[in-house]
């Protein structure tokens, strides 16, 4: 059974550009998660999907990052425009069940 | 709110030597406690967890980690640690019915040979 997918895994854009990141979770998992991981930090959720809606995006900076995830299967966590301090690691996690969560590998964000 | 403390930010040891790593918790109820570990470059793998009953919980790899109400700890063991093991390790506490986990910052292991 094929993991959790993340593209890209590594990005290096200029602040003010925009960014894009994709998940595909595990298949069947109708839970789907995003996290934002800062360098010498667990992860932190930025938004948590059940299906196809946002259950709880309290966490997710408006004014500068949306997600979507409109079929209810792979999610578009987006940034624009990016700040010095977004850099950091955003890790997508689907789940089945309740807190069986498994995680992608990331897509390590560089912003210069 | 519930948190999770993992007071050592570092831990070294010798390969072959047993290692245990702590974890501390707040929460007003019985809380579901989680042991992930990440490897450079990859993401969180789930070590193992407890949700209730037996307070020794065995995992994969090799470890386990037992549950102490008393001292709202959640500690990691492994009695014979491989070089393959350094890694950073995150205990984590979920709660409520939201599905939502807290990840403590980290504990980065470093094994020498």
């Amino acid at each position: 059974e094929a993991g959790v997918v993340q593209s890209p895994r590594y990005k290096i854009i200029e602040k003010k550009q925009p960014v894009a990141f994709w998940c595909n979770p595990i298949s069947g998992h109708n839970t789907l998660y995003w996290y934002l991981q800062n360098l010498g930090q667990g992860p932190e959720l930025l938004i948590r999907y059940e299906n196809e809606e946002a259950v709880d995006d309290s966490q997710l900076p408006k004014d500068r990052f949306s997600a979507e995830r409109l079929k209810g299967v792979d999610s578009t966590l987006k940034i624009q425009p990016a700040e010095l301090g977004d850099s950091a690691v955003y890790l997508c996690a689907s789940s089945s069940s309740s807190y069986e969560q498994y995680f992608g590998p990331g897509t390590r964000l560089t912003v210069t | 709110a519930q948190s999770v403390t993992q007071p050592d930010i570092h831990i070294t040891v010798s390969e072959g030597a047993s290692l245990e790593l702590r974890c501390n918790y707040s929460y007003g109820a019985t809380p579901y406690l989680f042991w992930y570990v990440q490897s450079p470059g990859q993401g969180l793998q789930l070590l193992l967890k407890y949700f209730s009953g037996d307070t020794l919980v065995q995992g994969i790899k090799g470890f386990e980690a037992e549950f102490k109400r008393s001292q709202s700890s959640f500690n990691l063991r492994k009695p014979s640690v491989h070089w393959s093991d350094a890694a950073e390790y995150f205990c984590a506490v979920g709660a409520g019915r939201d599905d939502k986990i807290i990840f403590g910052k980290g504990t980065r292991l470093h094994i020498l040979p």
